[in-house]
């Protein structure tokens, strides 16, 4: 596609349930960001994947956080046993390389609301 | 103290004027970003800078890097301007990730 494509652009769910959450990102961009921005907080990284390397998960807030990309494109946020304090907008990012002086392009995110 | 910061956190403008937002940073960077964020939550990279000054129509965006801070210009405002405006390093020591300032709301008034 055109752009980074997220899925869905709003979920809702209940205390305890599992969520997954999908990015899409521009094809051919190696480099592969997940970020959160809480209500009335600024963005937060979570997870970094580049290419074949073993990600950097430094940013997840607790092992109830994973994800994966498959086959160098798309890749999954799962959140386990959701908690009111997961309620955020999830977004995704992806850039041609992991270099630094490449540009990110940002999909729309996800809103995630636990209720 | 954030590792990032921006000012002023809200700026309310009429359209036409002139306006400025900054970032100061307290870390060693390789690149600074400047996003726009739409209500609805959708980002735009504006400007990436490692030096000097860039343009992009109304837009201009300056660096300092001795002086660790940058600046975001926005001359002839227009309300369609309205948005957050978001300020991101990236550090030299943490790879490829963004650490963000935490956003400066913009609302330009007719």
């Amino acid at each position: 596609g055109a752009g980074v494509s997220q899925s869905p652009s709003n979920k809702v769910t209940e205390k305890g349930k599992d969520v997954e959450l999908r990015c899409d990102p521009i094809s051919g961009h190696t480099a592969l960001y997940w970020y959160r921005q809480s209500l009335g907080q600024g963005l937060e990284f979570l997870i970094y994947f580049q290419g074949n390397s073993a990600p950097d998960k430094s940013g997840l807030p607790s092992d109830r956080f994973s994800a994966e990309r498959t086959g160098g494109s798309v890749s999954t946020l799962t959140i386990q046993r959701t908690q009111q304090e997961d309620s955020a907008v999830y977004l995704c990012a992806s850039s041609l390389t992991g270099r630094w002086n490449t540009e990110a392009f940002f999909g729309q995110g996800t809103r995630l609301t636990v209720v | 103290k954030n590792e990032v910061e921006q000012s002023p956190q809200n700026l309310t403008a009429q359209e036409g004027e002139f306006i400025t937002i900054n970032c100061s940073y307290s870390v060693g960077i390789s690149a600074l970003h400047w996003l726009q964020q739409h209500p609805g939550g959708g980002i735009v990279s504006l400007f990436m800078l490692s030096s000097g000054k860039k343009k992009h129509g109304r837009l201009i965006a300056t660096i300092n890097i001795q002086e660790k801070h940058s600046s975001l210009h926005i001359t002839a405002s227009h309300p369609r301007d309205s948005a957050v405006y978001i300020c991101a390093v990236r550090e030299k020591t943490s790879g490829s990730r963004l650490t963000f300032g935490e956003g400066t709301q913009l609302t330009v008034n007719p």
